[in-house]
């Protein structure tokens, strides 16, 4: 079983669009959570953490299910500049694991005008 | 944010040659790792790289085919040996600060072998 399973896509929205990913995670343990974002051909870079309480940045809302071992992300009124892969990642939580970061196959996001 | 500096950005070599990349930190980091990412698919770790010790390996990769250093806390390299067109990917070095902390990448290598 794999640590992150992703919804994997792609999805094809239109600009001011709300869309939402869904991830799952194996590690009842893992205690950090982030989303990533990657552009065609480019590094990935943090979009943001997950806080249990869920958080806001913007346009972009996280939030994190213990129970169900589920984290999600929205996005509001999108722009095509949101067009990317989505990376979901989770942290490892003990031993030779602790520190690795665990990370979704992604989840491709395509906003068209 | 650390700024990482990943370099050659890109090359193309020929098979049976080796090429080490080489990933310089801005500040000192407590952990450095090395990703292989092919198109389209998922990161792949490589190897965790320990500051003045052997890197910690992950299951399918080993030290002849791609030997690590890590001399210091600022700098790490990664070279790929033997090479084969199977290798050619993007490997993208990252840092993270503390066990519960996102990892930072530099800007990949793409290395495309013939």
């Amino acid at each position: 079983r794999k640590e992150v399973e992703q919804d994997p896509g792609p999805f094809n929205v239109p600009e001011g669009a709300t869309v939402a990913f869904n991830c799952t995670y194996s590690n009842s343990a893992s205690q950090s959570f982030f989303w990533y974002r990657q552009d065609c051909r480019k590094e990935p870079k943090l979009l943001m953490s997950v806080y249990s309480s869920g958080n806001e940045d913007g346009r972009f809302t996280a939030q994190l299910n213990r129970a169900s071992q589920y984290i999600s992300l929205l996005i509001r009124d999108s722009k095509l500049s949101d067009s990317a892969t989505y990376l979901c990642v989770v942290n490892g939580d003990r031993g030779s694991t602790l520190g690795r970061l665990y990370f979704g196959r992604g989840t491709q996001l395509t906003v068209w005008p | 944010s650390a700024v990482i500096s990943q370099k050659p950005s890109r090359d193309i070599c020929q098979r049976g040659t080796s090429l080490t990349i080489q990933c310089q930190v801005d500040s000192q980091v407590t952990m450095m790792f090395w990703y292989r990412q092919q198109p389209g698919q998922s990161l792949t770790l490589i190897a965790t790289a320990n500051q003045g010790s052997e890197a910690t390996y992950e299951s399918g990769f080993v030290i002849d085919k791609f030997p690590i250093s890590r001399p210091n806390l600022t700098f790490s390299t990664l070279t790929v040996s033997n090479m084969s067109p199977e290798d050619s990917s993007i490997y993208l070095c990252s840092v993270q600060q503390g066990a519960y902390q996102p990892q930072h990448f530099g800007d990949g290598t793409r290395l495309s072998i013939l």
